[in-house]
């Protein structure tokens, strides 16, 4: 298997603009969550999915911040509009239905965003 | 409130110099402790779980204990390849998969 995969792996955009971070989980996995890592906080759950529907987004910062997952293969974290603070690793993970592995979560590369 | 602590925040060991890093939780039922292990500019890697007090697991040169507060993971003679961010965290018994996570420990192993 690929593992999970995101893209793109780097970011450098203007304050104000749109960003788009996508993500593929593994095929198969029914859980799909939303991290960002910073050196201050450490890793934070922004907000994660099961089966497509959004369970918890009680992390998402604030209104700027939308996450989609319109199938089982790709989901999409937006940030509109984008601020300096937004500046980040964005992480996508992914695990297994209950009762398989017991609820592992396996790491993508993360996207290393820069808002200038 | 769910919490997670690791000390110490850096280590640096000669190889072969065995030690150990601690996570301490405060959870409201445990689910599950989890380690993973982070090389720079990497996703964290997962190590392995625990699941109840007593339990112990050993993967090459670490092995990890479990008590009903913490986890200590031990690392045996390392190796300078063994230089990496480890990262803990727990799940609570709810019903959800939520993981609480702690800021990490750095470990630098010279040669």
């Amino acid at each position: 298997d690929a593992g999970v995969i995101q893209s793109p792996r780097h970011e450098v955009t203007e304050m104000g603009q749109e960003v788009t971070l996508r993500c593929k989980p593994i095929s198969g996995h029914d859980y799909l969550f939303w991290y960002r890592q910073t050196m201050m906080r450490g890793l934070e759950l922004l907000i994660y999915f099961n089966n497509n529907v959004p369970i918890d987004d009680s992390g998402m910062p604030e209104d700027r911040f939308s996450a989609k997952m319109p199938n089982a293969s790709f989901s999409t974290l937006k940030i509109q509009p984008s601020e300096p603070r937004d500046s980040a690793v964005y992480f996508c993970a992914s695990s297994p239905p209950r009762g398989v592995v017991r609820e592992t979560q396996y790491f993508g590369p993360g996207t290393r965003l820069l808002v200038l | 409130e769910d919490q997670v602590t690791q000390s110490p925040e850096a280590l640096r060991l000669q190889e072969g110099e065995s030690s150990s890093l601690n996570c301490s939780y405060t959870v409201s039922g445990l689910r599950g402790l989890f380690w993973y292990r982070q090389d720079p500019g990497k996703g964290p890697e997962f190590l392995f779980t625990l699941y109840s007090a007593g339990e112990e697991k050993e993967k090459e040169r670490l092995k990890a204990t479990l008590t009903k507060k913490e986890s200590f993971r031990h690392i045996t003679a390392p190796k300078p390849e063994d230089s990496a961010t480890y990262l803990c965290a727990v799940q609570n018994a709810g019903n959800n998969r939520k993981l609480i996570w702690g800021l990490g420990t750095s470990l630098a192993v010279n040669p």
